[in-house]
């Protein structure tokens, strides 16, 4: 079953507006990994959890109980657009790290 | 910042034909990853390294698929009869590997067209 479940799936913002994007689990974690992509473009690490404190001053992010993560954008540019993914990084059947299926932003001028 | 290196770039290769992409991952990072992104950006896990030794792979790798991690070599991925659907974006990824940090890094990736 899909262990990495992401929401929402795409969200358009005006500029200078917030986002919140949510990550939930079918099993429990303590380690999470945010990237950012945009089309055809590289993979960019935006936190790491345990140990990475989100790059940027517009993003946080949050592991609650092992079953849930959130990325924060704060007065979004249009620069943020692209695809957030969610990544469970560790998990206790060792397997590899597990996608999420991305939520695709677009923020407007 | 990554500092994972893949080649090429961009891969264009015929039905039938091979076709190997390489990666160099960061240094002193013992675990190596290669997930494959499709048009519809699912990643699909292929296979895992730890030093030299294969970790994981899953049935299409180990079928249609070789791959390898040396020693002071880059590491590569070749498919060995290229398919029409495996035109995707093939990424490497490298880690720490220690219990308290996983954290991944990813290269450019690999783009593969299978005409």
């Amino acid at each position: 079953g899909q262990q990495v479940q992401q929401s929402p799936a795409s969200l358009v913002l005006q500029e200078g507006e917030n986002a919140e994007l949510q990550c939930s689990f079918s099993i429990s974690t303590n380690q999470v990994q945010w990237f950012y992509q945009r089309p055809g473009g590289r993979l960019i690490g935006l936190s790491y959890i345990p140990g990475m404190k989100p790059t940027g001053k517009q993003t946080s992010s949050t592991v609650t109980k092992g079953r849930h993560s959130s990325l924060t954008i704060s007065s979004s540019q249009t620069t943020d657009s692209g695809t957030y993914f969610c990544v469970l990084s560790k998990n206790n059947n060792n397997n590899a790290p597990r996608f999420g299926a991305g939520t695709k932003l677009s923020v407007k001028p | 910042n990554s500092k994972v290196i893949q080649t090429p770039r961009y891969l264009v290769k015929g039905q039938g034909q091979k076709a190997k992409m390489r990666c160099i991952p960061e240094k002193g990072h013992p675990v190596v990853f290669w997930y494959q992104q499709n048009k519809n950006n699912e990643f699909k896990f292929l296979i895992n390294f730890q030093n030299q030794e294969v970790l994981q792979q899953i049935d299409m790798t180990e079928k249609r698929f070789s791959a390898e991690c040396p020693s002071n070599s880059p590491c590569s991925l070749e498919i060995q009869s290229s398919e029409a659907g495996d035109s995707a974006l093939y990424l490497c990824a490298s880690s720490p590997g220690r219990v308290s940090n996983e954290r991944l890094f990813f290269g450019h990736g690999t783009k593969l067209s299978v005409l």
